[in-house]
């Protein structure tokens, strides 16, 4: 199984400013099939980026991923009040498994 | 537009099977998309339960898959998870979702609202 780990675990940011988020595997991923999610409380997870850099549809251009082998990363270029949520990252190459989440707080 | 519904018991006792069922309005379970389960303990990240294709193609995670069945009803455009002998460590917000391809080593674009299934007695 490939392990998912996010850092840091959590986030605290001002509105405006850019947040970077890391999800390192335990081993490559393959195809560089990474996804990134967003949670906000009491709410199912949102697609935000496929395939490592792909943004979902209606994701805006402030946030985008890159990355490759076992290091990832999601950047939001200006926070907006509403990105202060939980992102999790999750591999589709070998098997599927999550990272245990980054969550960006005020 | 797609949309999934959970429903199912909510409390369940110690040892017996944890039964849900999502329910796919607004698009066809039979489109060649694979579907799946993920659940949330409280507070805490996401574990990926199984995916099913209609055709009855299944993935398990191998930490669950001694306890895990999914099946698919077409007829009713629906697709269900038992899980058996639970404990507490089964109390979680589960997830049904639709993945992103005919293939179930995608991401998921779709997931329903979510229900809380407590493990008590």
């Amino acid at each position: 199984e490939i392990v998912l780990t996010q850092s840091p675990g959590t986030l605290s940011l001002s509105p405006g400013e850019r947040a970077t988020l890391s999800c390192r595997a335990s081993q490559s991923v393959y195809g560089n099939f990474l996804a990134w999610y967003q949670q906000k409380p009491g709410q199912a997870p949102r697609l935000l980026i496929d395939v490592t850099s792909n943004r979902a549809t209606g994701i805006p251009d402030r946030f985008s991923g890159s990355g490759s082998g076992t290091d990832f990363t999601l950047t939001i270029s200006r926070l907006e009040p509403e990105d202060f949520a939980v992102y999790y990252c999750q591999q589709y190459g070998t098997s599927l498994s999550f990272g245990g989440g980054t969550k960006v707080e005020i | 537009q797609v949309q999934l519904q959970e429903s199912g018991p909510r409390l369940v006792k110690p040892s017996e099977t944890l039964s849900l069922t999502c329910s796919v309005s607004g698009f066809s379970i039979t489109s060649g998309y694979y579907w799946g389960w993920i659940r949330q303990p409280p507070g805490k990240g996401l574990e990926w339960i199984g995916s099913i294709h209609h055709t009855g193609d299944t993935s398990y995670n191998a930490s669950l898959k001694s306890r895990v069945t999914i099946s698919v009803d077409t007829s009713k455009n629906q697709f269900s998870l038992r899980l058996t002998s639970v404990t507490a460590a089964d109390t979680a917000v589960y997830y049904c979702a639709r993945h992103g391809s005919g293939q179930w080593l995608t991401s998921f674009q779709q997931w329903g609202q979510g229900t809380l299934v407590t493990v008590s007695s």
